[in-house]
């Protein structure tokens, strides 16, 4: 089976940039999304197809994929980014997600 | 904006069927795929499978044999079937609209989700 595998924590300080990953075996010929899950919420799409936001996801979200590894950009984080982050991507007619990664802004 | 909403029992006894129903809103289900997605209290997503509005699925191989998954049009709904559960299917259900490529899907929106324990 297919997996992707992401740090199960990331801390940032509030202005700073945070960058989440994910990696998975030849990942960059896939196509990666990203959802944020804030507690007791449900997920939210902000990033598909690797580098495209959703209507409505700010601008600091942007995402990259490339080689083994997709990953997640939040510039200028805010503290309303806190949340567990999600990679996503498609295997042989499975869905894989990563394991998750929180993301702690202090 | 198209809303999703899941509705099903609140607990499920062990060796008994999980039946759940999410209705869609303020948009139709057809020409979409649409999924159940399942997420243990404190832990990771899973997908459990996906269905077309033309009733087509794609099941995870690792729950396949204990899965259906159907839609009605009539009713904009569709609905998830799990057979012989087990503490281990204790959950938070998630339906999603399903965005469905040749090698790419993602999820958007997603519902609310229900928390279905399973308990004696």
């Amino acid at each position: 089976s297919y997996d992707l595998t992401q740090p199960p924590s990331v801390s940032v300080s509030p202005g700073q940039t945070a960058s989440i990953t994910c990696s998975g075996d030849k990942l960059g010929d896939k196509y990666a999304s990203w959802y944020q899950q804030k507690p007791g919420q449900s997920p939210v799409l902000v990033i598909y197809e690797d580098r495209k936001r959703p209507s409505g996801i700010p601008e600091r979200f942007s995402g990259s994929n490339s080689g083994s590894t997709a990953t997640l950009t939040i510039t200028g984080t805010q503290a309303m980014d806190e949340a567990d982050y999600y990679c996503q991507a498609w295997d042989i007619n499975t869905v894989v997600f990563g394991g998750g990664t929180k993301l702690t802004v202090l | 904006q198209v809303q999703l909403q899941e509705s099903g029992p609140g607990l499920v006894k062990p060796s008994e069927t999980l039946s759940l129903t999410c209705t869609v809103s303020s948009g139709s289900i057809s020409n979409y795929f649409w999924s159940w997605i399942r997420q243990p209290p404190g832990k990771g997503l899973e997908w459990i499978g996906y269905i077309s509005y033309s009733g087509s699925t794609s099941y995870n191989p690792s729950l396949k044999s204990r899965v259906t998954i159907s839609v009605d049009t009539s009713k904009n709904q569709l609905s998830l079937r799990l057979s012989s559960v087990t503490a281990a299917d204790t959950a938070f259900y998630y339906c999603a609209r399903t965005h469905n490529g040749y090698d790419r899907t993602w999820f958007d929106p997603w519902g609310q989700g229900t928390l279905v324990p399973v308990s004696s």
